[in-house]
């Protein structure tokens, strides 16, 4: 099946700089990646997703890249407040199966003002 | 997301006891699962159904069990609880077809603590 590793587990940034979370993926066959961020005692929302028919997609200060031959894909963030700081899990199906997604293991980052 | 809600919130049980957390929705979603979440481990799938009559394993089913008792209602049972059942537990809903089709939306999560 589908195994997907998330690095790092910790990642704190100063106000401003950028963060990167990269997760890697086994299955060739995935063809949908999405991000999924959980504040503080909430729940998990998605905030953003790639297929793999586009290498990169944007939406405000993030942005998701998505490389398929080294079965890798990123989330980028520009520009991080500290609203940002939050658990973040990338997730990708199982076979062809988008309905059935295998999470990483999850991201903390802090951002400090 | 006020539209998925579990209850209870936060539960204490002992080793043994068979529990149950229910999960609702008034999405009109046919698509329902259980995680659960435990530090470092991220978010592992437990079951999943796609409709009334479907019921399917996650990763890590054992030990659990569900019931799809309507669209609306998916419930997860532990029936002897055991303390490495202690985590945060998650339901989460998802729409069959349109543009939103693979997103999913979480409840709010009960807290489950085995003694």
């Amino acid at each position: 099946g589908e195994n997907v590793e998330q690095h790092p587990s910790t990642l704190s940034v100063q106000e401003g700089d950028s963060a990167v979370i990269k997760c890697t993926y086994s299955d060739s066959a995935s063809n949908y990646f999405p991000w999924y961020k959980q504040e503080l005692g909430k729940r998990p929302q998605l905030i953003i997703d790639i297929r793999s028919n586009v290498g990169e997609k944007k939406d405000q200060r993030i942005a998701v890249t998505l490389n398929k031959t080294a079965k890798h894909f990123s989330l980028h963030i520009t520009e991080t407040q500290p609203e940002d700081s939050a658990v973040y899990f990338c997730a990708a199906p199982e076979f062809y199966n988008t309905d059935k997604l295998i999470f990483g293991t999850g991201t903390r980052l802090q951002v400090f003002p | 997301d006020a539209d998925v809600t579990q209850t209870p919130r936060n539960r204490i049980t002992k080793t043994g006891k068979r529990i149950m957390l229910e999960c609702s929705q008034t999405k009109g979603h046919d698509r329902m699962y259980w995680y659960r979440q435990d530090p470092g481990l991220g978010l592992r799938l437990i079951y999943y159904s796609f409709d009334v009559k479907d019921i399917n394993k996650g990763e890590i089913s054992d030990g659990y069990s569900v019931s799809r008792q309507a669209q609306a209602k998916f419930s997860l049972s532990l029936e002897s609880a055991i303390p490495n059942q202690t985590a945060l537990y998650f339901c989460a809903t998802s729409p069959t077809g349109g543009v939103n089709q693979e997103t999913q939306y979480f409840g709010p999560g009960t807290r489950l603590l085995v003694l």
